[in-house]
């Protein structure tokens, strides 16, 4: 079974310019999580979704960040203009929601941004 | 505010030794993983513990909870230099949200 799968795996901008992440989840995993994770520290979430419905996007810094998944599989983060501070991994997870009582979150290899 | 804390937050240890590590967490719980991260690559998740006394053990990795001390150990056995990598646990807050720890760096010395 293949797992989370990201892209790319690293991206340079400069400062101000727009940046784009797609994430495509294991597939029949209803929800998606995006996470941004700074060098030394545990995931912090973005947004979360169950199937195209964000659920849980109150971390999401939604003056420059953007988020969707149309069809409830693949999904993609936009940062708009991109920020210094905006550099980090970005990861994305998926979990199954199929009514099981682990619910383990699986991720994806994450994409490596570094704003200029 | 479920606050979930990690410590040590650096370790390095000898091969063959065996060590303990701790994550507490400020508010009732009842799930807990444990992830393994090696540098420059993503999450994989090593345990779920879902009741009080739960105990599960992969190989020279054992993790525990107690909910009521609200504290979780993941103990490694005779520690080997394959198992140097950053965990991390994560405290379910409700409403399926994941409340990380900082992580512990774990360096394992031949």
């Amino acid at each position: 079974e293949a797992g989370v799968v990201q892209s790319p795996r690293y991206k340079i901008i400069e400062k101000k310019q727009p940046v784009a992440f797609w994430c495509n989840p294991i597939s029949g995993h209803n929800t998606l999580y995006w996470y941004l994770q700074n060098l030394g520290q545990g995931p912090e979430l973005l947004i979360r979704y169950e199937n195209e419905e964000a659920v849980d996007d109150s971390q999401l810094p939604k003056d420059r960040f953007s988020a969707e998944r149309l069809k409830g599989v693949d999904s993609t983060l936009k940062i708009q203009p991109a920020e210094l501070g905006d550099s980090a991994v970005y990861l994305c997870a998926s979990s199954p929601r199929d009514g099981g009582t682990t619910d383990t979150q699986y991720f994806g290899p994450g994409t490596r941004l570094t704003v200029l | 505010e479920l606050k979930v804390e990690q410590n040590p937050l650096f370790l390095s240890m000898q091969e063959g030794k065996n060590y303990t590590i701790y994550c507490n967490y400020s508010t009732t719980s009842d799930r807990l993983y444990w992830y393994r991260q090696d540098p420059g690559k993503s999450l994989e998740s090593l345990f779920v513990l879902l009741s009080n006394g739960a105990v599960k053990q992969e190989g020279r990795l054992m993790a525990s909870l107690d909910t009521k001390a609200r504290l979780s150990t993941l103990h490694i056995t005779a520690a080997v230099h394959d198992l140097s990598a950053t965990y991390f646990c994560a405290v379910d807050g409700g409403n399926y949200q994941l409340i990380w720890g900082a992580g512990t760096k774990l360096i394992i010395k031949p």
